[in-house]
């Protein structure tokens, strides 16, 4: 079982919709990041996250520390934002990031 | 500078060869990242630097792969004696010791023919 955990893998959407990407975690975390990576982009940070809720724009973050689990929401979703959304925790004491598959987003216009 | 600088943005080998990936942190983040990604796979963590010692090594695939960093900024990933399985994209991300937040490089497309 990995030990981060995305879903949906792929995700299509209507120009306008609202949209949820969700990532769950077997490991003690510090910190929980939300990445964004283009096709043939590289990678942008979107979020850090330990606890609560943040929001940047049209994009919220949210997290349960109990749960273990995250969320990405997209508001107003644009063809823009189409993209890998990638969950990454940061597992603590040697500092490497462990990574989800990654959630394939498409919105149609 | 401003971002997380890699070079080259490309590279072209042919198989058996060695090829040199460079890294140019944030000026001042004493923490740089090495990761991978091969082509339809995830992000797969290499090494990470504190300073100029890389107390995590756990990643590297085999002995052909090694890292350094000297003064404390850039660092160089050497991949020895390619093989076809090294092609992949290779990300650098620096941050501050204390901080958990990541910046990311453009990363380099290594293909190995």
């Amino acid at each position: 079982k990995n030990e981060v955990e995305q879903s949906p893998q792929n995700l299509t959407a209507q120009e306008g919709e609202f949209i949820t990407i969700n990532c769950s975690y077997s490991v003690g975390i510090s910190a929980l990041h939300w990445l964004q990576q283009h096709p043939g982009g590289g990678i942008v940070s979107l979020f850090m996250l330990s606890s609560g809720k943040k929001k940047h724009g049209r994009l919220i973050a949210t997290i349960n520390i109990q749960e273990k689990h995250s969320s990405l929401h997209i508001t107003a979703s644009h063809p823009r934002d189409s993209a890998v959304y990638i969950c990454a925790v940061y597992g603590g004491s040697q500092g490497n990031l462990i990574f989800g598959k990654g959630t394939k987003l498409s919105v149609k216009p | 500078g401003a971002g997380v600088s890699q070079s080259p943005s490309n590279k072209v080998t042919e198989k058996g060869k060695d090829v040199e990936l460079r890294c140019d942190p944030i000026s001042g983040h004493t923490a740089l990242y090495w990761y991978r990604q091969s082509l339809g796979q995830g992000l797969e963590f290499l090494i990470y630097f504190q300073g100029n010692s890389a107390p995590d090594k756990s990643g590297l695939p085999s002995d052909r792969f090694s890292a350094e960093r000297t003064g404390g900024s850039v660092s160089t990933l050497t991949i020895q004696r390619t093989q076809q399985e090294d092609s992949a994209v290779y990300l650098c991300a620096s941050s501050f010791i204390d901080s958990l937040g990541y910046t990311f490089g453009s990363g380099t497309r290594l293909t190995v023919v």
